[in-house]
Order: C-alpha cells, then sequence, then structure tokens
C-alpha cells in the first residue's frame, strides 16, 4: 500500500479482556517497529521484526504483551489479560532493511481505551 | 544502551522568528539520528536525519538540525518559524549496530501569529 496502515485506528476494550492490533507495513519494506505513546508521553519502544523473526523484544512491557509477524509482512500485537494501564496509542513503523541508515515510516496509530 | 533527552517540553516563538528544539543523545558507537514532526491528529512524519558528512543536515518544510558530536547535540532548527509549524517535535537516536531506534520525549512547540 501506498503507506502503512494499522486497524483498528480505535479500539475500547474492558480490563481482563484479550486485544489484537494490527499494522500493514509499506510493501517491500523489511524491518517492522511497534512503539506505545501514552498522553502526554514520549514513544516507548516496544519491539522490533527484522523479517519475521524478533531480535529485539525488549521493550515488551510484560509478558501479557507478544507480536508476531509472518510473511514478512503483517505484524499482529497481542495484549493479554488488558489492564487500564494499558491505554495508549501504539503506533507502527515500517523502514527498509538494505540500510541502516533509513528513516521509518509511521501509520496512524491504534488508539487502545481500557475501561 | 542508547538514550535521547529534549529538555524543553515546551518551546513557544513568535511568527517569523527563528526557533530551535533541543536534543541531546547517547549511544555507545557513532549514532544516527533523526527528528520526526507529529501535528494533530495525524501520524509521525519524517523531517530530516544524520548519517554522516555536514553536520548541518537540511529537512522537510525549512527544518535544519546541526549535529554536534563533542556536546552529543542535535538541535533542530528553522530561522523563520511559521504558526503551522506547532506540533510535537521528537528526535531519535539509532545506535550504527542496529534499527533499534530510540525516542526521546517529544517538545511541543508553540509558534503565535
Amino acid at each position: 500500500g501506498a503507506g502503512v496502515s494499522q486497524s483498528p485506528s480505535n479500539k475500547v476494550t474492558e480490563k481482563g479482556k484479550d486485544v489484537e492490533l494490527r499494522c500493514d507495513p509499506i510493501s517491500g519494506h523489511t524491518a517492522l517497529y511497534w512503539y506505545r505513546q501514552s498522553l502526554g508521553q514520549g514513544l516507548e519502544f516496544l519491539i522490533y521484526f527484522q523479517g519475521n523473526s524478533a531480535p529485539d523484544k525488549s521493550g515488551l512491557p510484560s509478558d501479557r504483551f507478544s507480536a508476531e509477524r509472518t510473511g514478512g509482512s503483517v505484524s499482529t500485537l497481542t495484549i493479554q489479560r488488558t489492564q487500564q494501564e494499558d491505554s495508549a496509542v501504539y503506533l507502527c513503523a515500517s523502514s527498509l532493511f538494505t540500510s541502516m541508515n533509513t528513516e521509518a515510516f509511521f501509520g496512524q496509530g491504534t488508539r487502545l481505551t481500557v475501561v | 544502551a542508547q538514550s535521547v533527552a529534549q529538555p524543553e517540553d515546551q518551546v513557544n516563538v513568535a511568527e517569523g522568528n527563528p526557533l530551535t528544539v533541543k536534543c541531546t543523545y547517547s549511544v555507545s558507537g557513532n549514532p544516527y539520528l533523526f527528528w520526526y514532526v507529529q501535528y494533530p491528529n495525524r501520524g509521525l512524519q519524517f523531517l530530516l536525519k544524520y548519517i554522516t558528512g555536514d553536520n548541518l543536515v537540511k529537512g522537510s518544510y525549512g527544518f535544519e538540525a546541526e549535529f554536534n558530536k563533542s556536546q552529543t547535540s542535535f538541535h533542530l532548527k528553522k530561522p523563520s518559524a511559521l504558526v503551522s509549524d506547532s506540533a510535537l517535535y521528537f528526535c531519535a537516536v539509532r545506535d550504527i549496530g542496529g534499527f533499534k531506534t530510540i525516542f526521546g520525549a517529544g517538545t511541543r512547540l508553540f509558534v503565535k501569529a
């Protein structure tokens, strides 16, 4: 596609439920990133993928968070047993892998509200 | 470990005046440095990057940034601010060794007419 696409754009869920957030990167981009932006805060790194593998999962806040990427394209971020502190905007970005100095292109984000 | 600091939560400037948004970084080796902008209800957009070479980097919308290795800084500048520049600005650093990109907390820029 023309840009990074994320769905849903908004998600309201009850505390304790599981949620799945989807990211469709720019075609041909092999690097994919997930960030979290809480209200009034900066971007918190969660995880990144090179192809289908995730060499760095250090940013995942807890074992309730997991992410996968299949076919070197679409990625899903799953949050199990959601808590109110999980409420944030979850941003996905992708970039070319051909050079480490390439910039990332961001999607519009998924605004998650846990009630 | 990489880190980025944006010491100002907010910067206020009058339209037509020069603006500076500050950023300092810490990495173990040589850095790649980026600036992004986030307009209200829109995604982050890339502004400019420093890879190597000239310390003064020019980017989109008339913005530029100056890399200072001794001060480990990468301040964003614009000679003449516009009201439409009002937005949230993020500095980011990537260690040359990998793809992990760390973002600062962001600086909100207000440009008054």
